[in-house]
């Protein structure tokens, strides 16, 4: 998997966009993107993966820059609940979790 | 959500004692994979199932073992557990009908050596 580097924390008011930026510099032409999410102790949950389009579901959007060297994760409307660890992941068969970016969500 | 069941879910045992963790499915989904989670570390390949009783070593897979007899069960087993062993273990799926690589997780079992 290639390495990826994520902010530490970040914040974000509550009902405002939240917008998690990722580099993967060193990406391969055959790994993808992919976003996960991990509430307090809970098991990380899938949130979105794209290879070289952008991607949206009911979750989030994921864009990626058009050398794939970096994308960034959009909550639209962040809620209370989107308060977790976000991990961005580059690769293709077995992946590799980084330490995350926790986001807090305030009122 | 996947039907992925982890067991035990809290486990305290002493050093030097076997202790084997059960990841159950009902995904029917090739893949499985067994992780453990540190303070500092975040999540760590231990390893992975490909198929029945086809195994492969992670990044971390000193001092585990694991077995896959049939599709649904991944065993995960520590021979003679360490302190160094505790943490928080997660299985997790992947490889579904309509396989785009992403990975279920289960909910994780909590592992105490002392």
């Amino acid at each position: 998997d290639a390495k990826t580097t994520q902010p530490t924390s970040m914040d974000c008011a509550e009902g405002r966009a939240a917008n998690l930026p990722c580099n993967h510099s060193t990406i391969s032409g055959n790994e993808y993107v992919y976003w996960y999410r991990q509430i307090h102790s809970q098991g990380p949950q899938y949130i979105i993966h794209g290879l070289k389009n952008n991607e949206t579901n009911e979750m989030a959007s994921l864009i990626i820059t058009e050398d794939r060297k970096s994308s960034t994760l959009i909550l639209p409307h962040a809620t209370l609940r989107d308060t977790a660890v976000y991990y961005c992941i580059a690769g293709y068969s077995t992946l590799t979790f980084g330490k995350g970016t926790m986001l807090l969500v305030s009122p | 959500d996947a039907g992925i069941t982890q067991s035990p879910r809290h486990k305290v045992t002493e050093t030097g004692t076997p202790v084997t963790l059960r990841c159950h499915q009902t995904e029917n989904h090739r893949y499985m994979y067994w992780y453990r989670q540190d303070p500092g570390h975040g999540l760590r390949l231990i390893h992975y199932s490909y198929g029945v009783k086809d195994t492969d070593k992670g990044e971390v897979s000193d001092g585990y073992s694991v077995s896959r007899s049939k599709t649904e069960d991944f065993l995960l087993t520590l021979e003679s557990a360490t302190s160094s062993q505790t943490s928080v273990y997660f299985c997790a799926i992947s490889g579904g009908q309509f396989n785009t690589g992403e990975l279920f997780f289960g909910e994780g079992s909590r592992l105490t050596v002392l």
